[in-house]
């Protein structure tokens, strides 16, 4: 069954900290992607990637670094964390370039 | 640059009332593809529909919508609002010109009442 799985769920972190999101598909899909979701903003991309060690820029990716690894991993990097990235952020793998991605269960991250 | 506009942020229904959400998007490509999602609390967005066929209907779960490029719209439909539809609706573009990117709007909620 086509999955996306996120790791953590959740998190909490100072202001400054260091935290790195996982995401890993195992339906050896080409994209993935980060997003954030904002109430009033929808979700917006930041990073995406069509392959390994292929890196694309979204929209909003001021603050984020991101490395996909294999084809499999896709990680989101904040490496000075601020109260502004606290958001739920989805990850999302696609078979091709207009295929629909199909959506991980989110990662809340709280920045305090 | 490309985008797309939800004009409602919140529409508000009685259950067996017509559903319209609105969408209309902007690109210089012609080949656009569409999506709408549906998110509910505490699941992942997942797909409702898509499209990329102009005046072509195109339905799923009791839910349609038609791609118009005339108009730039892809307006998400359904004929009686169950309890059940009250989430958040992402309507999405994809410019089809070989990026992979994928764009989203603000997002609908829809809540309907009894």
């Amino acid at each position: 069954e086509a999955a996306v799985t996120q790791s953590p769920r959740n998190k909490v972190t100072v202001t400054g900290g260091n935290v790195t999101l996982s995401c890993r598909q195992t339906n050896s899909h080409n994209y993935m992607y980060w997003y954030r979701q904002d109430t009033g903003h929808g979700l917006r991309l930041i990073h995406y990637s069509y392959g390994a060690g292929n890196l694309q820029i979204g929209d909003v990716p001021d603050g984020y670094k991101a490395t996909r690894t294999t084809q499999e991993d896709f990680f989101l990097l904040l490496e000075l964390a601020s109260p502004s990235q606290t958001s739920l952020y989805f990850c999302a793998s696609s078979a091709g370039y207009n295929q629909a991605p199909l959506f991980g269960e989110g990662t809340r991250l709280s920045v305090l | 640059g490309d985008s797309v506009t939800q004009k409602e942020g919140l529409v508000t229904l009685t259950e067996g009332l017509p559903v319209m959400l609105n969408c209309t998007y902007q690109t210089i490509y012609s080949n656009a593809f569409l999506f709408w999602y549906v998110h509910y609390l505490n699941e992942s967005p997942r797909l409702l529909l898509k499209s990329s066929t102009d005046n072509k209907r195109t339905e799923h779960q009791g839910f349609h919508a038609t791609l118009h490029k005339s108009s730039s719209s892809f307006h998400l439909q359904k004929s009686s609002a169950q309890l059940s539809d009250s989430a958040l609706y992402y309507c999405a573009l994809n410019t089809g010109a070989n990026t992979g990117k994928l764009t989203f709007g603000h997002g609908t909620i829809l809540r309907v009442h009894p």
